[in-house]
Parts: C-alpha cells; structure tokens; sequence
C-alpha cells in the first residue's frame, strides 16, 4: 500500500518564526489533506490540496502531485500553532485516507 | 459548516461490555469512516460505509463491528471490549457517490478506556 513520510517528527520554534513540513507519498494520489490536531484530539482541517498551491491566512501548501510530496508553510508562528500535523492521503478509486506519523511542533513565546 | 459529532467524549468500559460509540453529520454526506489512533501506531481505518446499510472493512476491523441504518448515523460496536481496544476513536465524513477523493471532515472523538 501507499507509504506516507513526514518530515521533521518533532518541530521547536519561538513564536514569530517559519517553518516548512513536509510530506512525501510513494504512489499517486487523488486525496491530500493537511490536518492540526488540537490538544483536545480533534483534527482539524487544514487543507485539501491533492495537487497546486493554498493559501489561508499565515498558511499555505503546495503539493507536486508528479513529484509525490506536499509541503505545509507556516508564517510567524503563533503559541496556538502548537500541536500535532498530519498529512493524508487518499489512494485512487478509493476513499480512505492513510495518515501519516504526523510532525510535533511547539511554539515558545 | 460541516458538523460531525460523536456521542462521548469521554469513555470508560469493563472488559467484556458490549459498546456502543455513536457518530452523526449533518452534511448529507454519502459516506462515513470510523478511524483508532494510538501513540505510536497512528490513526489506522476500522470500517467505513459509502451508502445506507453497506460497509466495508478498513484496515484493522477484527473485534469491531458497524451499523448504518440511516445516512447520517453511523455506529462503532465492539461486542466484547478488551483492553486493546483502549483507544481514540474519530470518526470522519465526506461527500460521494461519483469519484473518489472527497475531502474529509472529524468529529471530536471518543477517548475510550477499558479496565
């Protein structure tokens, strides 16, 4: 099945600071979404970007579907931008998702 | 807003005891997906369901059952709860019924514990 790789697993910064994740994916795609785990457990959507480029406020993400790998960019990081990242992705004719490890990043003030 | 909620937050069973964890959207989504996540392991697929009344089994569905009797419920069973089913449990929702690839909505999820 589709392998799917996160980059860094864990991420410290001091609040202000930018940061890249990213993922990589071993076959093609027809999903990918970026999701923020919040302290609480609850995932919460990013965005869903299974080729092109996105931006939301302070982030943004691309993903090079051809290349096989997606990255997150997060812009003068805020203490609330701490938690846990994930990167999914759905497998063609099919709608499950695979997660990957996720990348742990905390934000100091 | 998409809005997908489960029935606890919070849950603790005895080995054994039949249980029951509930999720509803209210999105008219066609399909819905019942995930565990554990520290380590990650968030795996229990079962999912494209339609009322139709399942089909993820990755790790063994000691776990589901029932969808109607579009916007969909149920988590586990007939006999042992501790290796303490887990998170999430459970997600998304559009269908033409090409795969929709995106993906979670509830809160469920902490559940089994003493």
């Amino acid at each position: 099945g589709i392998q799917v790789e996160q980059s860094p697993p864990d991420l410290i910064l001091q609040e202000g600071a930018n940061s890249t994740l990213r993922c990589n994916f071993s076959d093609s795609v027809n999903n990918l979404q970026w999701f923020h785990q919040n302290p609480w457990g609850q995932l919460i959507n990013l965005f869903y970007i299974p080729s092109g480029t996105k931006q939301n406020g302070r982030l943004s993400a691309t993903t090079v579907a051809t290349e096989r790998y997606s990255l997150l960019y997060i812009s003068s990081s805020q203490t609330t931008d701490s938690g846990v990242y994930f990167c999914a992705v759905g497998p063609w004719i099919t709608d499950k998702l695979i997660f990957g490890t996720g990348t742990r990043l905390q934000v100091f003030p | 807003d998409v809005k997908v909620t489960q029935s606890s937050r919070y849950l603790v069973k005895r080995t054994g005891e039949k249980v029951f964890l509930e999720c509803v959207q209210d999105m008219d989504h066609e399909n819905m997906f019942w995930y565990r996540q554990d520290p380590g392991l990650g968030l795996r697929l229990i079962y999912f369901s494209y339609d009322v009344k139709m399942k089909e089994k993820g990755d790790i569905p063994e000691g776990y059952s589901v029932s969808r009797e109607k579009k916007e419920r969909f149920s988590l069973i586990l007939e006999s709860a042992s501790t290796n089913q303490t887990s998170m449990y999430l459970c997600a929702s998304s559009p269908g019924g033409g090409l795969a690839g929709y995106e993906q909505y979670f509830g809160p999820g469920t902490r559940l514990t089994v003493t």
